[in-house]
């Protein structure tokens, strides 16, 4: 059990839909990272926000965006859904962005299936 | 920028015998290394993190794995496998030029005979 929650578990999305996926970090974590897991892969980083700001972006394009909140929780909206965007999407908190040994505690992910 | 390469995505071993996961890293700077396991419909656990500390890094449920400058790699073991150590591990290294995001591996899946 690390603390963190995703919220929905599951959710069924046409294509051109648009979705937003919910996390609840850590009390006190003031990190959150973002990853794609597609099926059979390890999973790609997304974006990181750190006290509320964009600190860092993987090769993902602008219609994935992201907004972390001070109640320790965030989100994660993807526009103009598209078929390969079906994949699990995972949140991790963790305590500062600075110190690259802190650890990422990952929550149970949510899973996009796009139709 | 920093990347990790498991070989073999799928092992089978039998319950009780040795589990050796590999994993090679390429960086050129001293690296953060992490092992995490996934179960099943679950998301990711740390097992054990390499910090530049001890080279033998201890994690959970009996695993360690050994940082080798010289092999460049970083490969998971554990003396004796249990039916419940079946799952999917990742092999991750930190690359700092993107805020510190976590590069992982393609996986390995561990399969355990009993």
């Amino acid at each position: 059990e690390t603390g963190v929650t995703q919220s929905p578990t599951h959710l069924i999305k046409t294509r051109g839909q648009q979705v937003t996926l919910r996390c609840s970090s850590q009390s006190g974590h003031n990190t959150v990272s973002w990853y794609q897991q597609a099926l059979g892969q390890g999973p790609q980083f997304i974006f990181q926000y750190y006290r509320e700001e964009e600190n860092g972006r993987g090769n993902f394009p602008p219609r994935f965006s992201g907004l972390q909140f001070p109640n320790y929780s965030s989100e994660l909206n993807v526009n103009a859904l598209e078929l390969d965007d079906s994949a699990l999407y995972l949140c991790a908190s963790s305590l500062e962005s600075g110190s690259p040994s802190d650890t990422q505690y990952f929550g149970p992910g949510t899973r996009l299936t796009v139709l | 920028a920093q990347s990790v390469t498991q070989l073999g995505s799928h092992v089978s071993v039998s319950e009780g015998a040795l589990v050796l996961l590999r994993c090679n890293y390429s960086s050129s700077v001293p690296p953060y290394l992490f092992w995490y396991v996934q179960y099943p419909n679950q998301g990711l656990q740390l097992l054990l993190k390499y910090t530049s500390a001890a080279t033998l890094v201890k994690g959970i449920n009996g695993f360690e794995a050994e940082f080798k400058k010289s092999e460049t790699s970083f490969h998971l073991t554990k003396p004796s496998a249990h039916m419940s150590d079946a799952a999917e591990y990742f092999c991750a290294v930190i690359n700092n030029n993107a805020g510190n995001m976590l590069t992982f591996g393609g996986g390995t899946r561990l399969m355990v005979k009993p």
